[in-house]
C-alpha cells in the first residue's frame, strides 16, 4: 500500500448507528487531517493532529470523535449523525517541520475519501 | 463567510488552448496559496504553490499567479491536454495549521 488509504470508501448508516472511518498513511508523516466536502460547498477542515497531539478542531459537533494512536493512523468516530452529514470525509496527511523550526507551508496528499450517506 | 471563493463552477477549453482558472481571497493574513486537482472517486492531489513573497510559480506546463493588492490568484496551464480535465481546488493558508479550500471549478478540455 502506498500513499493515504481510507476505508470504507461508501459507508450508508442509520441517525442512531456508530460507525468509525478509518485512515491509513504510507508516507513516514506526522500531521493528519480530516475534511469534510459536501456538495457545492468548500472544503472543510474539521481535525488537525500533529504529532499524535490535537491541534485543531474546527467547531465540530461532538457527534464526530476522533482519534489517533499513532502517527500513520486516524479515526474519525461517528455517533448520532444527522442527515446533513452525508458528504464525503477526506483524510490528509503532511510533514510538519519540528516544533519551532520554520512555519509550515506543508502540501497535503489526500486519501480517496469515504462516501458517507446518513438516512 | 467563506473567505476563498473561485467564482467559476466549470470551465470548458479547446485542446492546445490556454486554461485560466481564478481564485479570489479576503483574509489579508494569507501567506501561502495551494492549487489542487482532482479526479472523479480519488482524493485531491497538490499541483503547484506559491508563498505571498513571489507573484508568479511555473513548474512545467502549470503556472500560478498572485495579486496581494487584488487578494486574488490564477492558475493557468498551457496548453491544456484533455488529461487536464479534472476539479480544481484553490486553497490559501495564514501561518499556522489552517487551511482554506475554495468550492472547486471543474475544467473540461476538449479533444
Amino acid at each position: 500500500e502506498t500513499g493515504v488509504t481510507q476505508t470504507p470508501r461508501h459507508l450508508v448508516m442509520g441517525m442512531t448507528n456508530k460507525k468509525s472511518l478509518k485512515c491509513e498513511q504510507h508516507l513516514g508523516h506526522n500531521a493528519m487531517y480530516w475534511y469534510k466536502q459536501s456538495a457545492k460547498k468548500p472544503l472543510e477542515l474539521m481535525f488537525v493532529y500533529s504529532l499524535e497531539e490535537r491541534v485543531e478542531n474546527n467547531s465540530v459537533p461532538s457527534r464526530f470523535s476522533p482519534e489517533c494512536p499513532n502517527s500513520s493512523h486516524l479515526f474519525l468516530h461517528l455517533h448520532t449523525l444527522q442527515p446533513e452529514d452525508s458528504a464525503l470525509y477526506l483524510c490528509a496527511s503532511s510533514q510538519d517541520p519540528p516544533r519551532g523550526g520554520p512555519i509550515r507551508t506543508d502540501t497535503q496528499y489526500f486519501g480517496p475519501g469515504t462516501r458517507l450517506t446518513v438516512l | 463567510d467563506q473567505q476563498v471563493k473561485q467564482n467559476s463552477p466549470s470551465l470548458s477549453v479547446q485542446e492546445g488552448r490556454i486554461s485560466i482558472l481564478n481564485c479570489d481571497y479576503t483574509n489579508s493574513m494569507f501567506d501561502y496559496f495551494l492549487w489542487y486537482k482532482k479526479y472523479p472517486a480519488e482524493g485531491p492531489t497538490f499541483l503547484i504553490s506559491i508563498s505571498s513573497i513571489k507573484d508568479k510559480n511555473e513548474d512545467g506546463r502549470f503556472t500560478v499567479f498572485l495579486n496581494k493588492s487584488a487578494k486574488h490568484l490564477s492558475l493557468h496551464i498551457v496548453p491544456s491536454q484533455p488529461g487536464d480535465s479534472a476539479v480544481y481546488f484553490c486553497a490559501a493558508s495564514p501561518t499556522g495549521n489552517q487551511f482554506y479550500f475554495g468550492t472547486g471549478t471543474s475544467l473540461t478540455v476538449i479533444p
